[in-house]
């Protein structure tokens, strides 16, 4: 399973975008990058996910480095509600569809 | 509205006591898993099950066992046997496991307090 590193915690003001980087230098070709969040004291959530090319949904953009061994998620304008703890998961042929969850980043954001 | 459901949110019990925690889904997926989350870290896999009536350890499974007699129903009991068993329990499922683009869904977990 790839290795990931995300920075512990990170700021960031109500209504300004964030850009949350992870690094995951031993991914193979075939890994999918998934981004979950989970609030306090509940589930995780499904952010987004992506192969190669950059990704947008509602809730976020991905966007995956040429070499694949960085991304970036990126919340366009941060709010209240998008304080959360967010993970950054290279899904690999061997985990058997589960997901491995390190300690991921844990973002404020200040009105 | 699809989704999962885990009861209770809060469940305490006392030591040596086995404890089953519930979890249900409507949205008609193969496959589902439980994690269970210390505080400050991240999930760990318990067990998953990727069909009905066959399910597989994950990395945590001693002191804990599952079923899965219904494609709806993934109940985890927690045994006496598990050391630590004060924790977070989340379960999830996912259309199946072999694709690795499928999302998971998670429930609002059963805080679990043994003393």
């Amino acid at each position: 399973d790839a290795k990931t590193t995300q920075p512990n915690s990170m700021e960031s003001n109500e209504e300004e975008p964030v850009h949350l980087p992870c690094n995951h230098s031993t991914i193979s070709g075939t890994d999918y990058i998934h981004w979950y969040r989970q609030l306090p004291s509940q589930g995780p959530e499904y952010v987004i996910h992506g192969l190669t090319s950059n990704v947008n949904n509602r809730m976020a953009s991905l966007a995956i480095a040429e070499d694949r061994k960085s991304s970036t998620l990126i919340l366009h304008r941060a709010t209240l509600r998008d304080a959360a703890v967010y993970y950054c998961i290279p899904t690999g042929g061997g985990s058997q569809g589960n997901l491995i969850f390190g300690k991921g980043t844990k973002l404020s954001v200040k009105p | 509205d699809g989704g999962i459901t885990q009861s209770p949110k809060y469940l305490f019990r006392k030591e040596g006591q086995n404890v089953t925690l519930s979890c249900e889904q409507n949205l008609n997926h193969d496959a589902m898993y439980w994690y269970r989350q210390d505080p400050g870290q991240g999930l760990r896999l318990i067990y998953y099950s990727q069909i009905v009536n066959d399910f597989q350890k994950g990395d945590i499974a001693e002191g804990y066992s599952v079923s899965r007699e219904k494609k709806e129903s993934f109940p985890l009991t927690v045994t006496s046997a598990q050391k630590n068993p004060t924790a977070f329990y989340l379960c999830a499922s996912s259309i199946e496991t072999t694709v690795l683009s499928y999302e998971q869904y998670f429930g609002p977990g059963t805080r679990l307090t043994v003393t």
